[in-house]
């Protein structure tokens, strides 16, 4: 059975500083991908970027990037030169790879972040 | 357009009441997803439609029910709730790739408040 487990309940970051989010993840199926979401206080659940379970490079999406270490099964956001709209709850989600294409997102509890100005 | 729309945003309703929470997208989308999520929690899944069928449902009790119409459409029947259901419903869809990945994408939510 799949897991994720993000450690940190809430983090404080100052404004234009960057800041890691930890995602850890366990899974016995060789093919997964992971996702980062993000929820505003609103709910959307906001989509931020994708690792593939083959992908050789970290992912990157603007100031968002996937720090990806396969076999210690992390796979940790990290924002860039934060903003006080970052201030939000952040999400670690992974799906297994199968072949009939419909295997569901799993989440972590997630991490609260809030941007100090 | 990548956009999840999801009607209404917010519903109040009794326990003996009888509502709907709709699910709107035209991405092309194949799968189609409920979640449920608690004040401070996480998303949890409901029920997954692949293709118009149902093909998971998470043991959800029959006092909520699924509906998939087309392809575009998603709704769930909501009847007799107890307070404890009282949630943020997330709708999701994403394309089906056998093999391969593909992010989800989630309409804004109906907050149901069972009174």
């Amino acid at each position: 059975a799949q897991k994720i487990t993000q450690t940190q309940p809430g983090m404080f970051v100052q404004e234009k500083e960057a800041v890691t989010l930890d995602c850890t993840y366990d899974t016995s199926d060789p093919s997964y991908g992971l996702f980062w979401y993000k929820q505003p206080s609103s709910g959307e659940m906001i989509f931020l970027i994708y690792q593939g379970s083959y992908d050789q490079q970290n992912a990157t999406e603007g100031r968002y990037s996937l720090n990806f270490q396969k076999a210690r099964k992390s796979a940790n956001l990290v924002i860039s030169a934060s903003q006080l709209g970052d201030s939000a709850m952040y999400f670690c989600a992974m799906r297994e790879t199968s072949n009939s294409g419909n295997t569901p997102l799993v989440f972590g509890k997630g991490t609260r972040l809030s941007v100090i100005a | 357009d990548t956009e999840v729309t999801q009607t209404p945003k917010h519903l109040v309703m009794g326990m003996t009441n009888k509502k709907s929470l709709k699910c709107e997208q035209h991405m092309g989308h194949r799968a189609m997803y409920w979640y449920k999520q608690k004040a401070k929690k996480p998303p949890e899944l409901m029920f997954v439609y692949s293709y118009e069928k149902l093909s998971i449902n998470e043991s959800v009790p029959s006092r909520f029910s699924p509906e998939c119409p087309n392809s575009s459409l998603l709704n769930l029947h909501l009847h007799a709730l107890q307070p404890e259901d009282s949630a943020l419903y997330l709708c999701a869809s994403s394309q089906l790739i056998r093999g391969g990945d593909t992010e989800a994408f989630f309409g804004q939510g109906t907050r149901l408040t069972v009174v």
